[in-house]
């Protein structure tokens, strides 16, 4: 079993749906999460991240992490065409000198206008 | 301020050569990782470096081998290269005293090997 488990898409939403990405893990000892959003031929960018369980907002992104069920969301309300990409969630343990990203598949996105 | 910056963008070899790739952190930031990214892949780690050092590494072999230098910049150097070699390679830096370990990608390298 991969310790991050990130279903592929492709994922193709009308513009001005709500999509919601999703990411499970094994590794309970992870504490940081974040989402990337990366575009064709491009790196990732940095979206979101949150530590522990809980919701964070940031515009029309919404990050929800579920410890208990180890289980992370991302919902992405009004989308647009522009926020056509994959979408990567990624986790880390931050202990120490261990800070090594560990990543899903990533979610393959179209937005159709 | 300039984020993270890579170079070459793109770079063409045949098996068996060398390649060396270069990346420079974003200001203030101190630590960088290497990725290698497949075309429909996730990222997979290769290593970090902080104060000139590998400080982690992941499932690759000795082929792959970095350097950080004392500005912070780094390279990552691939001997004997295979045609699976032929990927995106992300450079990501990240401050060492942040709380979470929120990493900023360059562009990538495209290497093709034939």
């Amino acid at each position: 079993q991969k310790e991050v488990e990130q279903d592929p898409g492709p994922l193709s939403v009308p513009e001005g749906a709500i999509v919601s990405l999703n990411c499970t893990y094994s590794n309970s000892a992870f504490q940081y999460f974040m989402w990337y959003r990366q575009y064709s031929r491009k790196g990732p960018e940095l979206l979101m991240y949150t530590y522990s369980s809980g919701n964070k907002e940031d515009g029309r992104f919404t990050a929800q992490v579920d410890k208990s069920s180890k289980y992370i969301s991302l919902f992405i309300r009004d989308s647009q065409p522009s926020d056509s990409a994959t979408y990567l969630c990624a986790m880390s343990v931050h202990a120490g000198n261990n800070r090594k990203l560990i990543w899903g598949l990533g979610t393959s996105l179209a937005v159709n206008p | 301020d300039a984020g993270v910056t890579q170079s070459p963008t793109h770079l063409i070899k045949t098996r068996g050569q060398q390649v060396t790739l270069r990346c420079s952190p974003k200001s203030g930031h101190d630590t960088v990782s290497w990725y290698q990214q497949a075309l429909g892949q996730g990222p997979q780690f290769i290593f970090q470096y902080y104060e000139e050092e590998e400080r982690q590494r992941g499932n690759f072999p000795d082929r792959f081998s970095g350097h950080q230098f004392p500005n912070y910049s780094s390279e990552l150097n691939v001997n004997a290269l295979l045609l699976g070699d032929s990927a995106l390679y992300l450079c990501a830096s990240s401050p060492r005293s942040g709380e979470a370990d929120t990493q900023y990608f360059g562009p990538g390298t495209r290497l093709t090997v034939l």
